[in-house]
């Protein structure tokens, strides 16, 4: 079964360092998409990054990057340069091949200034 | 990437009600999914919803319970039928864009649902 697995219920980082979140998953289907998503406390979804499991190389956009370690099956989020807007949950999420998403847990992630 | 108007966006209801939440999306799209999301928890998928067909339950969730309408490619309901307390939880519409896995999963603002 497909499963997404966040360890880290909160973290906490200085603003302006950077900061990783983890994700681990487990599939046994070759064709996925590792998804990350932001929640600030306005409950909305703000789609970050996507990795596909045949990419070869780790996604970036802008300060959000992914730590994409395919035999560990772990796809990490990095955020470079922490600001207090960052401040929110993140969702580690992965698609398969009936289409829907699947989240993990959860990362609520606090910026101290 | 497509646009949802997700209604209503939070509301306050007796128990032994019912809600329908609506979603309308700017542009067609195949599939649509239904998710809940209770108080300090992550997303859970309630249904898929493919119009002209009958929406596909995840395991825990029936369509007594949750009756879901896609009556065509830009919109849908979802109904809590029944309320309890339980069922206070953010409900959240999601499409798949067809743009491309980059542009990710789109989601509705939500609807805040608190049960009394």
């Amino acid at each position: 079964a497909q499963k997404i697995t966040q360890t880290q219920p909160g973290m906490f980082v200085q603003e302006k360092e950077a900061v990783t979140l983890d994700c681990t998953y487990d599939t046994s289907d070759p064709s996925y998409g590792l998804f990350w998503y932001k929640q600030p406390s306005s409950g909305e979804m703000i789609f970050l990054i996507y990795q596909g499991s045949y990419d070869q190389q780790n996604a970036t956009e802008g300060r959000y990057s992914l730590n994409f370690q395919k035999a560990r099956k772990s796809a990490n989020l990095v955020i470079s340069a922490s600001q207090l807007g960052d401040s929110a949950m993140y969702f580690c999420a992965m698609r398969y091949n009936n289409n829907d998403m699947r989240f993990g847990a959860g990362t609520r992630l606090t910026v101290k200034p | 990437s497509a646009v949802i108007s997700q209604k209503p966006s939070r509301d306050i209801c007796q128990r032994g009600t019912s809600l329908t939440i609506q979603c309308q999306v700017d542009s067609q799209v195949t599939m649509m999914f239904w998710y809940r999301q209770q108080p300090g928890q992550s997303l859970t998928l309630i249904a898929t919803a493919n119009q002209g067909s009958e929406a596909t339950y995840e395991s825990g969730f029936v369509i007594d319970k949750f009756p879901i309408s896609r009556p065509n490619l830009t919109f849908s309901t979802l109904t809590v039928s029944n309320m309890s307390p339980e069922d206070s939880s953010i409900y959240l519409c999601s499409v798949d864009p067809s743009r491309g896995p980059n542009y990710g999963y789109t989601f509705g603002s939500g609807t805040r649902l608190t049960v009394v």
